[in-house]
């Protein structure tokens, strides 16, 4: 089972500011089956990136991802109020499907 | 529009089993590799279990392994979770999603059902 760390486990910005969130596997998979959510609280999750560095559709390009191997980056270039929220990696490249933990971008 | 409805959520005793329905519309649903994911009070996402959309392959987190069965109904545009033994841990939201195929991440969610496991 590849195990998804991520950090920091809550991301205290201001709107503006940029977000770099981190996502460590315990092994190394293709980059091509990693992918960013956003979910907000009563909200169902919302896929951000795919392939690492791929957005989904109608995902403004503030959102990037990156990486490879065992470590992938999630950045937000300017926070926009709609973007605090929980954000999580998961691979699905192989089963079982794992999430990381999750990353909180909280206002400050 | 692609639309996932779930239903059958409720109050269970531990032990005790619940049939947890998914109503897919917008897509082709038969060729969809469809998901349950859940996310606990308090906790992140979990993954739950996954069926590939001919129903040929299917993967279960250990977690539930054994007292979790996904199924579909293509015909009806359908995905269920049969759970039984249910215990206190499986307390959570319920989503229910699809990926393209059974290499692709989740690009669409249902907005979730209620389980709760409390005697």
């Amino acid at each position: 089972e590849i195990v998804l760390t991520q950090s920091p486990g809550t991301l205290s910005l201001s709107p503006g500011e940029r977000a770099t969130l981190s996502c460590r596997a315990s092994q190394t998979f293709s980059s091509s089956y990693l992918a960013w959510y956003q979910q907000k609280p009563g909200q169902a999750p919302r896929l951000l990136i795919y392939g690492a560095s791929s957005r989904a559709t109608g995902i403004p390009d503030r959102f990037s991802g990156s990486g490879s191997g065992t470590d992938f980056t999630l950045t937000i270039s300017r926070l926009e109020p709609e973007d605090f929220a929980v954000y999580y990696c998961q691979q699905y490249g192989s089963s079982p499907r794992t999430f990381g933990q999750g990353t909180k971008v909280e206002i400050k | 529009e692609v639309q996932l409805v779930e239903s059958g959520g409720g109050l269970v005793k531990p032990g005790g089993s619940l049939r947890l329905s998914c109503a897919a519309s917008g897509f082709t649903f038969s060729t969809s590799t469809m998901n349950w994911v859940r996310r606990a009070p308090g906790k992140g996402l979990e993954w739950v279990s996954s069926i590939t959309g001919g129903g040929s392959y299917i993967y279960y987190a250990d977690s539930v392994k054994g007292r979790f069965t996904i199924s579909r109904d293509n015909a009806k545009n359908s995905l269920y979770l049969q759970m039984s033994s249910l215990t206190a841990e499986d307390t959570a939201v319920y989503y229910c999603a699809r990926s393209d195929s059974s290499s692709s991440p989740c690009d669409y969610w249902g907005q979730g059902t209620l389980v709760t496991v409390s005697s």
